[in-house]
This record gives C-alpha cells, structure tokens and sequence, in this order.
C-alpha cells in the first residue's frame, strides 16, 4: 500500500520552543494532506486540512498562528508547533490522500503516518 | 457540526466469541465509513470501510454494515483471536469536504485467551 513518514518519531522540548514535524509521502503524491492530535486514551481529533500550495484550513478551536502548517509540494507536509508548552504535550498523526495513482482502495482512503510523540517539559 | 458516537468505549470478549461495534452520524452528506484499528503509540490501521452505496462489506473475520436511514453503522468480529484486542475506530467522511474524517471516540476491545 502506500506509504507514509514521519518525522521525528519522538521529540522533547523545552517549553517556550518551537517543533518542527516532517510527514512525506514516499511513493505516491499526497493532494491533500491532514493533521490530528491524539491526546492519551482519546481518539484523533482533526486539527488541519492542507492541500498543496494553498493555505490550510483549520478546524474550529485550532489555532493557526500557533500550529503553522506548510504543504509547500505534493510529497511533504510540515506543522510547526510554535511556542510549545506543555498541554501541547501529545501524539500528532498525520496522513495523506492519494489523489492521482489510484492507489487508494477509495477516493476518499486515507494512508497514516506512524506519528511523533511531543513532550514540552 | 459533524459528530461520530462511537458505543461501548469498552469491550471484553472470550476468545472465539463475536464483538460488534457501533457508530452513528449526524451528517447526512458522509458518504465514506472506515474503521480503523489502533495499537499503544501505533498508527491506526485501515481494516475494512464502506462506501454509502453499499448495505454491507465481509472480509474473512470482519464485516461492516451501513444503515443510511438510521445513519448508523457497525463492525462486526467473529472467532476473535486475542490479538484483535486493540482500539478500534470508526469514522466518518464525504467526498465534497476534501475527504476529511470525523472519527468517533474509539472502542477498547480485549480478547481474553
């Protein structure tokens, strides 16, 4: 099936910093790319919607200057989590729609990457 | 807003019994139903969705059945094997909203050997 990564796996910061997470897709190209954060014992809860070369929209209650979100080609997505503090704590997924080999069992089928885990101390 | 109500949030099963999982939507538009099973700090994992058009879906041990009427569906395991025991999600999504999901609040399944 298609594959997605991420990057890093795991990260732990210093509160007040700024986190960079890196999702690809390796061998399909990802129109449409989406961010959920998974707090412990809770399902995934949509943060963003991005698709390529347009700004992402974000769901309500998310902040954009807060979770910057970049899908600057059809293969890489990027969220920043700036000034990170530690209720930002938690596991961030990301995952991509292939909208172009047919790769996909459905249009709308989505390929999850492995996620990273952030802890702000 | 779109809403997904997952039921029960726990599940315990003995191994070889059924488990049957279930979902209600309140968007009328979804017209794609996956679930997905998750492991501790895993990546959930796509096992089997249906599409609006569809009242049922089987592979092997897993089926899925979709009433629109009602919006509600469920997932059905049978001869569960203990490593079935995960969380499980259903979700909800339509194409027209650049294929977003809104999943429901996960199911805590274990299979007891």
């Amino acid at each position: 099936g298609a594959v997605v990564s991420q990057h890093p796996s795991r990260v732990i910061c210093k509160s007040g910093t700024s986190v960079k997470i890196e999702c690809r897709s390796l061998d399909f190209q990802a129109t449409t790319m989406f961010w959920y954060r998974q707090f412990p014992k809770q399902s995934l809860m949509l943060m963003a919607t991005s698709n390529e070369g347009s700004k992402a929209t974000y769901e309500q209650g998310v902040e954009k200057d807060k979770f910057l979100i970049n899908h600057a080609s059809l293969t890489l997505s990027t969220l920043t989590v700036t000034s990170a503090h530690p209720e930002d704590s938690s596991f961030y997924i990301c995952s991509a729609r292939d909208g172009t080999s047919g790769r996909a069992r459905s249009y709308n089928e989505q390929f999850f990457g492995p996620g990273t885990r952030l802890t702000v101390l | 807003g779109e809403n997904v109500e997952q039921h029960p949030s726990t599940l315990s099963v003995q191994e070889g019994d059924s488990a049957v999982i279930k979902c209600t939507y309140s968007d009328s538009a979804s017209n794609y139903f996956p679930w997905y099973k998750q492991e501790l700090g895993k990546r959930p994992q796509l096992i089997i969705d249906i599409r609006s058009n569809v009242g049922e879906k089987k592979d092997q041990r897993i089926a899925v059945t979709l009433n629109k009427t009602a919006k509600h569906f469920s997932l059905h395991i049978t001869e569960t094997q203990p490593e079935d025991s995960a969380v499980y999600f259903c979700a909800a999504s339509r194409s027209n909203q650049g294929g977003k999901l809104i999943f429901g609040q996960g199911t805590e399944l274990s299979v007891k050997p």
